[in-house]
């Protein structure tokens, strides 16, 4: 039973740029959450989506933005990338309660 | 002030101590609490989710407190591979999920 995978594990693009993280939850999970971590700072909570809508956000502005397909799987697109953008992008599936953490995309802005 | 807030340590004891964790939440309708763990450029796992009444999952006993809006892990008899981040979690309402910046923790042996 394969777990939150991710892609990719890294990535490296420019200031300006727009970005395209993935993820595909765990099996039998239909909510999926984005996270954004700063070396040092616990988790934050971008946005939520079930049953393909968003359905709660976190202090993010609108240059992050999402999708949640059929399959249950997501994306996270970033437009007008900032050097604070750079960080690890965590992936995290549910039922509704507890969550599990794919491995994460290690996004570097330059 | 933050919504949930922990001591970020380090916290730095020996292997076989007792050691506690306290994570405070300004959100009294929160609903549910978590520990994670995480490890040095990992993501956090899931170490137990924190009841009301209180559970224990072997060395570690996690215990929830709505009157005064903290939860605590207590780890029992540590051993070296419990150094790490531990994020204490709160659902501050539906779906709004809040991590802690987590509180590092070191066992020497």
């Amino acid at each position: 039973d394969a777990g939150v995978t991710q892609s990719p594990t890294h990535l490296i693009k420019t200031r300006g740029q727009q970005v395209t993280l993935r993820c595909s939850p765990k099996s039998g999970h239909d909510t999926v959450s984005w996270y954004q971590q700063a070396l040092g700072q616990g988790p934050q909570f971008i946005f939520q989506y079930y049953e393909e809508e968003e359905r709660q956000r976190g202090n993010f502005p609108d240059r992050f933005s999402g999708h949640q397909f059929p399959n249950y799987s997501s994306e996270l697109n970033v437009n007008a990338l900032l050097l604070g953008d750079s960080a690890l992008y965590l992936c995290a599936s549910s039922t509704g309660g507890e969550e599990y953490f794919g491995p994460g995309t290690r996004l570097t802005v330059t | 002030r933050k919504e949930v807030e922990q001591d970020p340590g380090p916290f730095n004891v020996p292997e076989g101590a007792t050691v506690a964790f306290n994570c405070t939440y300004s959100n009294s309708a929160s609903q549910s609490f978590f520990w994670y763990r995480q490890d040095c450029r990992k993501e956090p796992k899931l170490l137990m989710s924190v009841y009301s009444s209180g559970n224990e999952d072997g060395r570690f006993t996690a215990q929830l407190n709505r009157a005064s809006q903290y939860i605590s892990l207590l780890i029992r008899d540590s051993k070296l591979s419990d150094s790490a981040t531990y994020l204490c979690v709160v659902n501050s309402s539906a779906s709004k999920i809040i991590f802690g910046s987590g509180t590092r923790l070191s066992i020497r042996p």
